[in-house]
C-alpha cells in the first residue's frame, strides 16, 4: 500500500459530461502529480501541485483542470468528455520517488 | 528534451532463468532514474532508483538495475525469474527542471513456468 488514495476506482460516463477525480497524498507529502495512462499515449504527466499551488503543467488539455486544497487532497476535473479521454488516471505524491495511487479507470461511452 | 526508451514491448523468460528488461535514456545533467512495476488493475509500484551514480542498484522483490553512464542505459535485472514477476515494467527519468517523471512505453514481462 503506497499510502496514496484515489476515488472512485471506476467511473463510467457519457460523452460531453464532466467528472471529478479525487486524490489524497501520503501523510506529510506536499506534492501531488496527476498522470494519464492510455493505450495509445502511454503514461503521461498532466499536472503537479505543491502545497496548494500549481507547480508544473504537462500534456493537459484545456478541458481538464485540477486544484489542491488546504488539506492537500487534490481533484482533477475533466469536462466535455470525449471517447478518447477514456484512460487510467493516476495521482502520485512525493518523497524522493513518487508513490502512486491505485488509479481511477474512466470509461467514456 | 529528456526521454526514455524501452526497446522491447515484451520479454519472455522461463521461470528460474535470469531476466533483463532494457532501458535507455536521454537527459541533460545527472539522471535520476527509476523502475516501476504495474500488475493488472493496480497502480504503479516503486521498485528501485538510481540517484547516486552507483553501477548496481538493488531494489524490491530481488530486482536490481545496472546503470551504465557511457551507454546511457539502466537495465532492470533479476537473477532468477518467478511467474509472479509477470507484469508491466516502466523505466522513468525525473525531469531536471521539475520533479515530474518521464516514462518509457513499458515492457511486458511474461515468465513461463
Amino acid at each position: 500500500d503506497s499510502g496514496v488514495t484515489q476515488t472512485p476506482k471506476h467511473l463510467i460516463t457519457a460523452t460531453g459530461q464532466r467528472v471529478t477525480l479525487r486524490c489524497s497524498p501520503r501523510s506529510g507529502d506536499l506534492s501531488v502529480y496527476w498522470y494519464q495512462q492510455s493505450l495509445d499515449q502511454g503514461l503521461q504527466f498532466l499536472i503537479q501541485y505543491y502545497n496548494g499551488e500549481e507547480r508544473a503543467k504537462g500534456n493537459i488539455l484545456e478541458r481538464f483542470s485540477a486544484q489542491q486544497f488546504p488539506d492537500l487532497h487534490s481533484e482533477l476535473n475533466l469536462s466535455s468528455l470525449e471517447l478518447g479521454d477514456s484512460a487510467l488516471y493516476f495521482c502520485a505524491s512525493s518523497g524522493y520517488e513518487q508513490y502512486f495511487g491505485p488509479g481511477t479507470r474512466l470509461t467514456v461511452t | 528534451a529528456q526521454s526514455v526508451a524501452q526497446p522491447e514491448d515484451q520479454v519472455n523468460v522461463a521461470e528460474g532463468n535470469p531476466l533483463t528488461v532494457k532501458c535507455t535514456y536521454s537527459v541533460s545533467g545527472n539522471p535520476y532514474l527509476f523502475w516501476y512495476v504495474q500488475y493488472p488493475n493496480r497502480g504503479l509500484q516503486f521498485l528501485l532508483k538510481e540517484i547516486t551514480g552507483d553501477n548496481l542498484v538493488k531494489g524490491s522483490y530481488g530486482f536490481e538495475a545496472e546503470y551504465n553512464k557511457s551507454q546511457t542505459s539502466f537495465h532492470l535485472k533479476k537473477p532468477s525469474a518467478l511467474v509472479s514477476d509477470s507484469a508491466l515494467y516502466f523505466c522513468a527519468v525525473r525531469d531536471s527542471g521539475y520533479n515530474k517523471l518521464i516514462f518509457g512505453a513499458g515492457t511486458r514481462l511474461a515468465v513461463h513456468p
